[in-house]
């Protein structure tokens, strides 16, 4: 079985505050796969990131950033100098167990204000 | 380019009616999912299929049906609607069952029941 949970469900930050978005993870797969994806108020979701477990190598693109610790099963997303277009859910997904099927958090509602 | 296409964009049915949600993707994407969002839940998985002409139950499929008419098309069918299944609905593919490769979404489809 595998799960991800997203304590976080509502954070709210001022414009140019940093924030993190924690997700940890269950799974008995040594291969399994990490992804974050963005929900806008329109609606629809936007993908943002994918990291394997092999890979622990942290990653930045732009103000994003992402903290993968399998010591700790996370897998971290910060927003550097957060801006109110970042608004959004993000979803945390986790994929493993040979069919891999990518299994959902609850999501985390970030809101920035002017 | 359009991805993963879902008609309708907004449905209303009364207790009882029957519909059916398309959904169709023009990646050459093995497998496709069908999951359900509500408030609070993040996304849970309704059906899934691994490839043309499998289909498998995911976390909720009570009072759903699935068809995988081809490896473009994949059906979720509600056939006696009910309040409990008010949601909005994201069909999504995915190469190689979404290990190595992200699942791209629909727009998705609200529904109500009243």
């Amino acid at each position: 079985a595998q799960k991800v949970t997203q304590a976080q469900t509502e954070i709210s930050v001022v414009e140019k505050e940093d924030v993190t978005l924690d997700c940890v993870y269950e799974t008995r797969d040594t291969t399994y796969y990490l992804f974050w994806y963005k929900q806008p108020p329109s609606g629809e979701l936007v993908f943002l990131i994918r990291r394997n477990s092999f890979d622990e190598q942290n990653e930045i693109s732009g103000r994003y950033s992402w903290n993968f610790q399998k010591s700790t099963s996370s897998f971290n997303f910060t927003i550097t100098a957060s801006q109110v277009v970042d608004s959004a859910v993000y979803f945390c997904a986790l994929s493993s167990g040979g069919s891999y099927i990518p299994t959902f958090g609850r999501g985390t509602s970030l809101i920035v204000h002017p | 380019n359009a991805g993963v296409t879902q008609t309708p964009k907004f449905q209303v049915l009364k207790t009882g009616q029957s519909m059916t949600l398309q959904c169709a993707q023009d990646m050459n994407h093995n497998s496709m999912y069908w999951y359900r969002q509500d408030p609070g839940m993040g996304l849970r998985l309704i059906y899934y299929s691994a490839s043309e002409g499998t289909t498998d139950k995911g976390e909720v499929p009570n009072g759903y049906n699935v068809s995988r008419l081809n490896k473009r098309e994949f059906s979720l069918r509600l056939e006696s609607a009910a309040p409990s299944q008010t949601s909005v609905y994201f069909c999504a593919s995915s190469e190689l069952g979404g290990g190595n490769t992200e699942a791209f979404f629909g727009q998705g489809t609200r529904l109500t029941v009243v």
